[in-house]
């Protein structure tokens, strides 16, 4: 089946620090890619959509600035965290679809942030 | 905007004990239905989806789902669980229109199966 790996699993970094989280689509190409955040005991909250070599489509109340998100290829789209504070604390996990809307998409196992 | 909600927060069986997990959804218009499993320690993984046809949709592991658009409801059941069904659950919704296919999930359902 497909897979989607993310990396790192988990980071610790100081508050002002920034921190790339990757997401890869290791047997199939994604032509979009999702980011979600989760917080505790809560469900997965889209964050933004990205197509690949296209800007990504935040959602709602996310700062694009803060959230910089990339999909410079078919297999590889990276959310960078930038300027972290604790409140950016969070569980992060990014999913893959290879083609259309309704087709299934594949959810890589997440990545633990937290910011000291 | 849509929304999805799920009745139970936390289930807790014995093996052998049916389960039902309910899952409603707040759009008017065309959906695409999803229940994710998530077990310990692991991501997020597809049980079952539906798109259209027959109602009664069957997924892996024995698990089922019943779309009735009369009650916006998209409930999962399996008549026997197991101690290894202990996850939590994610049902989760498309709404028709939606381009890029836009998930939106329930809040998620624990089960907890004792042996």
């Amino acid at each position: 089946g497909a897979v989607v790996s993310q990396h790192p699993s988990r980071v610790i970094c100081k508050s002002g620090t920034s921190v790339k989280i990757e997401c890869r689509s290791l047997d199939f190409q994604a032509t979009t890619m999702f980011w979600y955040r989760q917080f505790p005991k809560q469900s997965l909250m889209l964050m933004a959509t990205s197509n690949e070599g296209s800007k990504a489509t935040y959602e709602q109340g996310v700062e694009k600035d803060k959230f910089l998100i990339n999909h410079a290829s078919l297999t590889l789209s990276t959310l960078t965290v930038t300027s972290a504070h604790p409140e950016d604390s969070s569980f992060y996990i990014c999913s893959a679809r290879a083609g259309r809307a309704k087709e299934t998409q594949y959810f890589g196992p997440g990545t633990r942030l937290l910011v000291l | 905007a849509q929304s999805v909600s799920q009745h139970n927060h936390h289930v807790i069986l014995s093996e052998a004990a049916s389960l039902e997990l309910g899952c409603n959804y707040s759009y008017g218009g065309t959906v695409n239905l999803f229940w994710y499993v998530q077990y310990p320690g692991q991501h997020l993984q597809l049980l079952l989806k539906y798109f259209s046809g027959d109602p009664l949709v069957k997924g892996i592991k024995g698990f089922e789902a019943e779309f009735i658009k009369s009650k916006f409801s998209f409930n999962l059941r399996k008549p026997s669980v197991q101690w290894s069904d202990t996850a939590e659950y994610f049902c989760a919704v498309i709404a028709g229109g939606t381009s890029y296919g836009k998930l939106t999930f329930g809040q998620g359902t624990i089960l907890t199966v004792h042996p």
